[in-house]
């Protein structure tokens, strides 16, 4: 089983500024099956980005992913006050389900 | 509009058994994996198990095999998530959510809320 670890357990940023959120696998994901989730309290995920570096449809262009092989990265360009949040990886390949990583929480400085 | 509606939060004793439910709809049920995952209070999203409706092919997580049962009835598109007995700590909230072979989950339910409490 791939084992997904995000970090940093926590982000504190302020709305405008950028933020770099990282996971690593511990074995390579195969065709970049890596997906992003967004999970606000009281909601269900919501899925931003897949195939490493694919918006999901209606996210805006501030939500990027990059990375191949063990290491993925989500960037938010410019913090808005609605992307505070949790954010989750996960690693879907051919079989499901796939592994999610533990999170990283952005907040507000 | 595709849709996972689960049904409703639920309370319970240690020991009780509870089959909880999510209905697909505005897709062919058949035609997509339904997985069940668990969110403790203040923890991150654990994958449960998943089930296959066309072929009832279902697989689960080492964390949970032979503690939940994972099951479909393709005629009303709904998936279940089954417990025997109860215990405190499966208080949580469980969400389904639809994906497939190379793709990721692009489908959530809002989640069922499960309270096992004495």
């Amino acid at each position: 089983e791939i084992v997904l670890t995000q970090s940093p357990g926590t982000l504190s940023l302020s709305p405008g500024e950028r933020a770099t959120l990282s996971c690593r696998a511990s074995q390579s994901v195969s065709s970049s099956y890596l997906a992003w989730y967004q999970q606000k309290p009281g909601q269900a995920p919501r899925l931003l980005i897949y195939g490493a570096s694919s918006r999901a449809t209606g996210i805006p262009d501030r939500f990027s992913g990059s990375g191949s092989g063990t290491d993925f990265t989500l960037t938010i360009s410019r913090l808005e006050p609605e992307d505070f949040a949790v954010y989750y990886c996960q690693q879907y390949g051919s079989s499901p389900p796939g592994t999610f990583g533990q999170g990283t929480k952005v907040e507000i400085k | 509009e595709v849709q996972l509606v689960q049904s409703g939060a639920e309370v319970k004793k240690p020991g009780e058994s509870l089959k909880i439910s999510c209905k697909g709809s505005g897709y062919s049920f058949t035609s997509y994996w339904i997985g069940w995952v668990r969110q403790m209070p203040g923890k991150g999203l654990e994958w449960m198990g998943i089930i296959y409706p066309g072929d009832s092919d279902t697989r689960y997580s080492p964390s949970f095999q032979g503690q939940v049962t994972i099951s479909a009835d393709k005629s009303i598109s709904t998936a279940y998530l089954q417990w025997s007995s109860l215990k405190a700590s499966d208080t949580a909230m469980y969400y389904c959510a639809r994906t497939s072979s190379g793709y990721p989950v692009d489908v959530w339910g809002k989640g069922t809320t499960v309270t096992v409490s004495s």
